[in-house]
């Protein structure tokens, strides 16, 4: 149990396009989904929190505007990065909380290359 | 602001012989600490959880100790074996909404 699914696995895009990324619970409901940032050899960094039905939260430093969030569900939240430009290159992962227990449940990542 | 220190990078160890990773954290103590392992080009995946007022966690052939004083949790792998080779990354959670910091992870290599 308690799955966490991310599409796509991998995009390559061009500077200036906008990319968005899924993120399902697949056998349990989340009423909270994290968006991590990670670069290569350094720890995962958290970029906001969203809650089903909410607006995200966002940590300092990380532009709203730019990583659009939304969690129209219980199982589905998107990340969608706008005009994107080669610094935007990165690992990006999701994770689950059911809101009862501690731990997270994360998605297998998607590698996004902006050229 | 906390910090959160995995103060080994790597590690190389026979299989069989006990693996122990170091997390240790500044200023005040997390409500709760996890470990997660993370394969190459994956998301991690969670291992065990202890809480501010537990001194030990066991799972399998994982142990996990927390020791406020110290500001420092230690992760054990027992009868390592190769398939264990992976990051090893420590989370700390400071607040009631169940947000994690990471430590920046530990490699763990085991050799046959």
């Amino acid at each position: 149990g308690a799955v966490v699914s991310q599409h796509p696995s991998w995009v390559i895009c061009k500077s200036g396009t906008s990319v968005k990324i899924e993120c399902r619970s697949l056998d349990f409901q989340a009423t909270t989904m994290f968006w991590y940032r990670q670069f290569p050899k350094q720890s995962l960094m958290l970029m906001a929190t969203s809650n089903e039905g909410s607006k995200a939260t966002y940590e300092q430093g990380v532009e709203k505007d730019k990583f659009l969030i939304n969690h129209a569900s219980l199982t589905l939240s998107t990340l969608t990065v706008t005009s994107a430009h080669p610094e935007d290159s990165s690992f990006y992962i999701c994770s689950a909380s059911t809101g009862e227990r501690a731990e997270q449940f994360f998605g297998p990542g998607t590698r996004l290359t902006v050229l | 602001s906390q910090k959160i220190e995995q103060n080994s990078e790597a590690l190389n160890i026979q299989e069989g012989k006990t693996a122990t990773l170091t997390c240790n954290y500044t200023n005040y103590s997390p409500a709760y600490l996890q470990w997660y392992r993370q394969d190459p080009g994956r998301g991690p995946v969670f291992l065990l959880l202890i809480r501010e007022n537990e001194k030990e966690k066991r799972k399998e052939r994982l142990k996990v100790t927390f020791d406020t004083t110290l500001k420092q949790s230690l992760f054990h792998i027992t009868a390592s074996q190769p398939a264990d080779s992976a990051t090893y990354l420590c989370a700390c959670s400071f607040s009631n909404d169940y947000k994690l910091s990471f430590g920046a992870g530990t490699t763990v290599t085991v050799r046959a």
